[in-house]
């Protein structure tokens, strides 16, 4: 069962530009979210995290919004860089903030930023 | 400090073959998950351990087993290769709770 959808396969932007790559949960237990960011022949990179109790948390160029009542979080970048180009994936938990058993993950969205 | 690694990195099995794949944990790190990522998918939670004890599972069947040593590190062993066992599996080490680092995965295919 798909707890945690990634609608869009993919994203094409223009360097400079605000990227959003957005996420849907079905699972109102879910508490934590993460994005997670993966570039070819690694492992998937943590980038940004949010709790439950918030709705929004901003690093640098990095802000992830969740909307609790819509089930849905995002992640917007800007502005972007070519360096951006990756698979972003979303992932929630259960438990509590930084809990990281049985995490869920989307099937990810491939970020395409072109200079 | 040495980051997650992972060995083999690529791997070939036909159907109905075992197969062991390992993790060597980033240093500090006590807990080791397990995720399968099929193509065109996100990773999938197979399964969690915590100090040499399974400490969560996800719907996988028992033919995926694994174990934890002594020093974090970790194996996972897949009997009874299906043709849906080709995946890239993952690894991930961390504190109890806490920030997961993944390692690199091993792509495994089984003809």
């Amino acid at each position: 069962d798909q707890q945690v959808k990634q609608n869009s396969p993919s994203l094409s932007v223009q360097e400079g530009r605000i990227s959003i790559l957005n996420c849907d949960y079905t699972n109102s237990m879910f508490d934590y979210f993460l994005w997670y960011k993966k570039y070819p022949a690694e492992g998937p990179t943590f980038l940004i995290s949010i709790s439950s109790i918030k709705d929004k948390n901003e690093d640098g160029r990095f802000t992830v919004f969740l909307n609790k009542s819509a089930k849905h979080l995002s992640l917007h970048i800007v502005p972007s860089q070519p360096g951006d180009s990756a698979v972003y994936f979303c992932a929630a938990s259960a438990g509590g903030s930084y809990n990281n058993n049985d995490m869920r993950f989307g099937a990810g969205t491939r970020l395409t930023v072109k200079p | 400090e040495t980051g997650v690694t992972q060995s083999p990195t690529h791997l070939i099995k036909t159907r109905g073959q075992q197969v062991t794949l390992r993790c060597s944990s980033q240093s500090g790190h006590n807990t080791v998950s397990w995720y399968q990522q099929a193509l065109g998918q996100g990773p999938q939670f197979i399964f969690q351990y915590y100090r040499e004890e399974e400490n969560g599972r996800g719907n996988f069947p028992p033919r995926f087993s694994g174990l934890q040593f002594p020093n974090y590190s970790s194996e996972l062993n897949v009997n009874a290769l299906e043709l849906d066992d080709s995946a890239l599996y993952l690894c991930a080490s961390s504190s109890r709770v806490g920030e997961q680092f993944f390692g690199p995965g091993t792509r495994l295919t089984v003809l």
